[in-house]
């Protein structure tokens, strides 16, 4: 079993929808959790990181830690053309900086 | 802030020669960079983790022998892939770890550099 358990989709939704994107974990050591984008042959850019459990809202991204479940979720408000790209969760330990990656959800945004 | 280069962004290359990839942080000191590939529709697939000054630690599978990596200072690593064949061909990324405040304790990715090797 895999350490991060992320669908890898695709996922198509129409503009101006609302995106769920999710990650399940089995490590309980793990405090620090992030989501990256990557566009296509490009390298992955940081979009949200959080520690512990709890909501981080920053426009129209929320990213959302319950710890208790060992789930993490993104969601992605009034989705735009320009947010179609493949979704990252990765999430480390307390100590180091060594991250364990999902395998990554694509997202396709039709206007 | 955070922003990491690498160059080349893209490199074709014949069979048996070596191809050198540069990873800089612009805006940072890096305690840590690592290198990854990532082949297309896939993961990340970590090669290695470098602190400046110490020998990489590379993951299990990866041949130290056929990427070297030097971690010069606290802003650059290079990759260097040796005798490359087309099966080297992949994207390849790295990441640094900032060590200053101001940062996020994570990492922060470069561009990637696409190698293909004919």
């Amino acid at each position: 079993q895999k350490e991060v358990e992320q669908d890898p989709g695709p996922l198509s939704v129409p503009e101006g929808a609302i995106v769920s994107l999710n990650c399940t974990y089995s490590n309980s050591a793990f405090q620090y959790f992030m989501w990256y984008r990557q566009y296509s042959r490009k390298g992955p850019e940081l979009l949200m990181y959080t520690y512990s459990s709890g909501n981080k809202e920053d426009g129209r991204f929320t990213a959302q830690v319950d710890k208790s479940s060992k789930y993490i979720s993104l969601f992605i408000r009034d989705s735009q053309p320009s947010d179609s790209a493949t979704y990252l969760c990765a999430m480390r330990e307390d100590s180091g900086s060594r991250l364990t990656f999902g395998e990554g959800t694509q997202l396709t945004v039709n206007p | 802030g955070a922003v990491v280069s690498q160059h080349p962004s893209r490199v074709i290359c014949k069979s048996g020669t070596s191809v050198k990839i540069e990873c800089r942080s612009l805006d940072f000191q890096a305690t840590t960079m690592f290198w990854y590939r990532q082949f297309p529709k896939q993961s990340l697939m970590l090669m290695a983790t470098s602190n400046e000054g110490s020998k990489a630690t590379y993951e299990q599978g990866v041949e130290k022998d056929k990427f070297l990596i030097n971690h010069a200072s606290l802003t650059l690593s290079t990759l260097t892939v040796t005798s490359a064949h087309p099966e080297d061909s992949s994207f390849y990324i790295c990441s640094a770890s900032p060590r200053q405040e101001g940062f996020q304790e994570t990492q922060y990715f470069g561009p990637g550099t696409r190698l293909l090797v004919l």
